[in-house]
């Protein structure tokens, strides 16, 4: 258990439809990283929040928005949904900008879209 | 971020040395070479970090050759629960951002 809570696990859900995705990280951590894994596409790093603020973003769609809220749990929203967005989504916690870097992450969300 | 390259996958036997390696050529001064492993479908696992000098933790240890061209992790003594998805990363340390993926090396470790 790598302290890091994604809700929910499972999601289903059509096309042009808007979900959001939920992450707890670790206790005391400031950052928060989302990643989708798609069979196609693999690993990719979506965006980062450190304390609330957005520090870095990857290659996340224009209908895909994150925040963080003041108690570091944070959100990412999913609009418009396509076929194409079916994919496992990781939240990934660290202690912030420095320190070791290792990032802890949550079970994941396996998202569908038919 | 410099590319890494790995082999698409390996077989080790169980109770054996399993080593990984990985191809860094670009990387820069001032890039950590980074583990992790993606057990099935969960959520990537970090393994161990290094810049230069050869690291070790209770589960594995990170050789990087002197000119950081490239490294190799090795698992000790590989059980059926190491068979996962190694990743190498480069990745500079304290920026506190993102990792970037490649497409790792699936290890199937085999009784």
């Amino acid at each position: 258990d790598s302290g890091v809570t994604q809700t929910p696990k499972h999601l289903i859900t059509a096309t042009g439809q808007r979900v959001t995705l939920r992450c707890s990280p670790r206790s005391g951590d400031l950052s928060v990283y989302w990643y989708q894994q798609s069979l196609d596409q693999g690993l990719q790093f979506l965006i980062q929040y450190y304390n609330g603020e957005e520090r870095a973003k990857g290659n996340i769609l224009e209908r895909f928005s994150a925040q963080q809220f003041p108690d570091l749990h944070s959100e990412l929203n999913l609009s418009s949904l396509e076929l194409g967005d079916s994919a496992l989504y990781f939240c990934a916690s660290s202690d912030g900008l420095a320190g070791i870097n290792e990032q802890f992450f949550g079970p994941g969300t396996r998202l569908t879209v038919l | 971020d410099a590319k890494t390259t790995q082999p698409p996958s390996m077989d080790c036997a169980e109770g054996r040395a399993a080593n990984l390696p990985c191809n860094h050529s670009t990387i820069s001064g001032n890039e950590y070479v980074y583990w992790y492993r993606q057990i099935h479908s969960q959520g990537p696992q970090y393994i161990i970090h290094g810049l230069k000098n050869n690291e070790t933790n209770e589960m594995a240890s990170l050789i990087i050759t002197e000119d950081r061209k490239s490294s190799t992790l090795i698992l000790p003594h590989a059980t059926l629960r190491d068979t996962a998805v190694y990743y190498c990363i480069a990745a500079i340390y304290n920026q506190g951002g993102k990792l970037i993926f490649g497409q790792g090396t699936e290890l199937s470790v085999k009784p």
